[in-house]
């Protein structure tokens, strides 16, 4: 069955820092793998996605991920985090029966120190 | 182009009586997805809803049922409310742009959900 983990709950990082957010998946084709961010109180806003092709994804607001089907995981990056950057971040797969049920992990809250 | 449009956004019903939500698309896209987000089980599918009929559905008791109109806005309802039941409630809508005998998985678009509490 599909699934996905994110196996960080929370993160702290300062202002200008670098990121790195885990997301590991288990999907038995070639998976579409997707990131979310929500901001507090608000809903989700893509940032990127992952169908095919080029491995390494460029999304909105600097955010960059990489797809490695060795290692299951398509982890979300960017070189230097900003204050507005503090949110909950989802990483999501869809579910292989269905077309547009997505499965999401717990989510990673990232704050930010100025 | 404007976003997916939810409403209310906020929600205060007492057990035992029943809610309607509403989510109007993004114009052009056909298929709408509900979720449910509460602190304990996190991001949940609820169900989706294509040309007016249901194609796919979540792990949810039979309280909870939708529909969509022909201009592909949609409504959920939850009927006999129990506090385990406030969350917030996110709308997705995608293009759609399968038949549906072909399985596409596509971009969902979420809207800003609709909080609901339950007393």
């Amino acid at each position: 069955a599909q699934s996905v983990t994110q196996p960080d709950i929370h993160i702290t990082v300062s202002e200008g820092a670098s990121l790195e957010l885990r997301c590991n998946y288990s999907y038995g084709a070639t998976p579409y793998l997707f990131w979310y961010v929500q901001s507090p109180g608000q809903g989700l806003q893509l940032l990127l996605k992952y169908f095919s092709g080029d491995t390494l994804v460029q999304g909105i607001k600097g955010f960059e991920a990489e797809f490695k089907r060795s290692q299951s995981s398509f982890n979300l990056r960017k070189p230097s985090v900003h204050w507005s950057d503090a949110a909950e971040y989802f990483c999501a797969v869809p579910f292989s029966g269905g077309y547009n049920k997505l499965i999401f992990g717990a989510g990673t809250r990232l704050a930010v120190h100025p | 182009k404007a976003g997916v449009t939810q409403t209310p956004r906020y929600l205060i019903k007492t057990r035992g009586q029943q809610v309607t939500l509403s989510c109007s698309p993004i114009s052009g896209h056909r298929s709408v997805s509900w979720y449910q987000q509460t602190p304990g089980q996190g991001l949940q599918f609820l169900f989706e809803y294509f040309s007016e009929t249901q194609r796919n559905k979540g792990n949810f008791p039979g309280r909870f049922s939708g529909r969509q109109f022909s201009n592909s806005r949609s409504e959920m309802n939850v009927s006999t409310l129990e506090l385990g039941d406030s969350a917030l409630y996110l709308c997705a809508s995608s293009l759609a742009i399968g038949t549906s005998g072909r399985r596409l998985v596509e971009t969902q678009y979420f809207g800003p959900g609709t909080r609901l509490l339950v007393l």
